[in-house]
């Protein structure tokens, strides 16, 4: 199994700040990892695709990059609307699609 | 438009059956994998499975296996993720999602309580 490690599993910033959060596989992965924004109350948003694509519609203030192993998640400016929960998801092989255990951004 | 439209939320008891539905609409529901998560109260997002709805392959992650059925009806363009026997471990929401990975559903909530 694919394990994904995702830290860290909460961070406080300012309104703002640059916010990076890294997600390491167990394995190789190539490009293939998703990035998702979840809301309270809300389905999963998809905002990076094959590691660092942004998926239309999507701030240009998010932001991807990484292969093989380790990938890291960028939020350059944070925003108050920003406030989330973000998951990394390997899909290389489905159907196990790891998603890793979450980082919580809040506002300092 | 595409659309993903779950069933309503489900009050079960331990012991019963259950079988919640995805609806997709505004694509060729056949052409795309139909994936299922799992999100348990307060906790992390868990992939279930996945059934490709134009000839009903059907795989299922390691710790799902066994545990539930993924099916689909390709006439009316719905996939289902069914239970036999639920446990009150079973509890959370479920969301179904496009392959691309970038449409889902709203959620189904399922609560199982004696």
């Amino acid at each position: 199994d694919i394990q994904m490690t995702q830290s860290p599993s909460s961070l406080s910033a300012s309104v703002g700040d640059r916010v990076t959060i890294t997600c390491q596989a167990s394995q190789d992965i190539s490009n293939y990892l998703n990035w998702y924004q979840q809301k309270p109350g809300k389905a999963p948003k998809l905002l990076i695709y094959d590691a660092s694509n942004l998926e239309t519609g999507v701030p240009s203030r998010f932001s991807g990059s990484g292969s093989g192993t380790d990938f890291t998640f960028t939020i350059s400016s944070l925003q108050p609307e920003d406030i989330a929960t973000y998951y990394c998801q390997q899909y290389d092989n489905l159907p196990q699609g790891t998603f890793g255990g979450g980082t919580k951004v809040e506002i300092k | 438009e595409v659309q993903l439209v779950q069933s309503g939320a489900e009050v079960k008891k331990p012991g019963e059956s259950l079988k919640i539905s995805c609806k997709g609409s505004g694509y060729s529901f056949t052409s795309y994998w139909i994936g299922w998560v799992r999100q348990m109260p307060g906790k992390g997002l868990e992939w279930m499975g996945i059934i490709y709805p134009g000839d009903s392959d059907t795989r299922y992650s390691p710790s799902f296996q066994g545990q539930v059925t993924i099916s689909a009806d390709k006439s009316i363009s719905t996939a289902y993720l069914q239970w036999s026997s639920l446990k009150a471990s079973d509890t959370a929401m479920y969301y179904c999602v496009r392959r691309d990975f970038d449409y889902w559903g709203q959620g189904t909530l399922v609560t199982v309580s004696s």
